[in-house]
């Protein structure tokens, strides 16, 4: 399958700006996503990307996407502990099966 | 509330036992999908299906089968749990815009299952 990969961990002071990096390796995607996991639930939809934008704004959270380099990166202005939690990118196609491949997940941690 | 619900939320099984985890959506959603999640690995596709009467295996298929009874519900049955299908089960579910590849899945939240 496609390889989306993420570092395991991230750790911020509350107030700073948090950055979760992601790097995918089919140039060939067409949506890319991420998603929070706070514990003990389900994934839920953070914002999405077109693959022909470079970038996405809304609110505290900016998308960027680098295609030539596959790398998208997910910053969170004024960091807050709410939110702490697991962060996922993942990544679509128009061709193929009908599916969504999720990267390995960042843990960010929160330090207040 | 509108989404999608997961039975049940934890579940402790004997090896060699069986059990079918049942997923159920009221969004009208064609798509549904089984992952399971363990950890440093992400999610992993298991089975999907892409509209009502189909069924695909996804990446880690073995060990597991599905049903898509209807429109919204899709199950997934461990016929012979074994220790290695520990793990958190999310299911979920997509309204895929023809002509597009946007999937905006609505996961459910997940069932905790230990094999012992």
């Amino acid at each position: 399958g496609e390889d989306v990969e993420q570092s395991l961990f991230l750790s911020v002071r509350e107030g700073d700006s948090s950055v979760i990096n992601c790097t995918y390796t089919d140039s060939s995607s067409t949506y890319l996503y991420w998603y929070k996991q706070e514990p003990g639930a389900g994934l839920q939809l953070l914002t999405y990307i077109f693959s022909n934008m470079d970038m996405k704004q809304d609110q505290r959270l900016t998308v960027l996407l680098n295609k030539k380099d596959k790398h998208l990166s997910l910053r969170i202005a004024d960091t807050q502990t709410g939110d702490s939690a697991i962060y996922f990118c993942a990544e679509s196609f128009q061709t193929g099966a009908n599916n969504l491949f999720f990267g390995t997940g960042t843990r960010l941690t929160v330090i207040p | 509330n509108a989404g999608v619900t997961q039975t049940p939320k934890f579940q402790v099984l004997k090896t060699g036992q069986s059990m079918t985890l049942q997923c159920a959506q009221d969004m009208n959603h064609n798509s549904m999908y089984w992952y399971r999640q363990d950890p440093g690995m992400g999610l992993r596709l298991i089975y999907y299906s892409a509209s009502e009467g189909t069924t695909d295996k996804g990446e880690v298929p073995n060990g597991y089968n599905v049903s898509r009874l209807n429109k919204r519900e899709f199950s997934l049955r461990l016929e012979s749990a074994a220790p290695s299908q520990t793990s958190v089960y999310f299911c979920a579910s997509s309204a895929v815009t023809p002509g597009t590849a946007y999937y905006g899945y609505t996961f459910g939240s997940g069932t905790r299952l230990t094999v012992v």
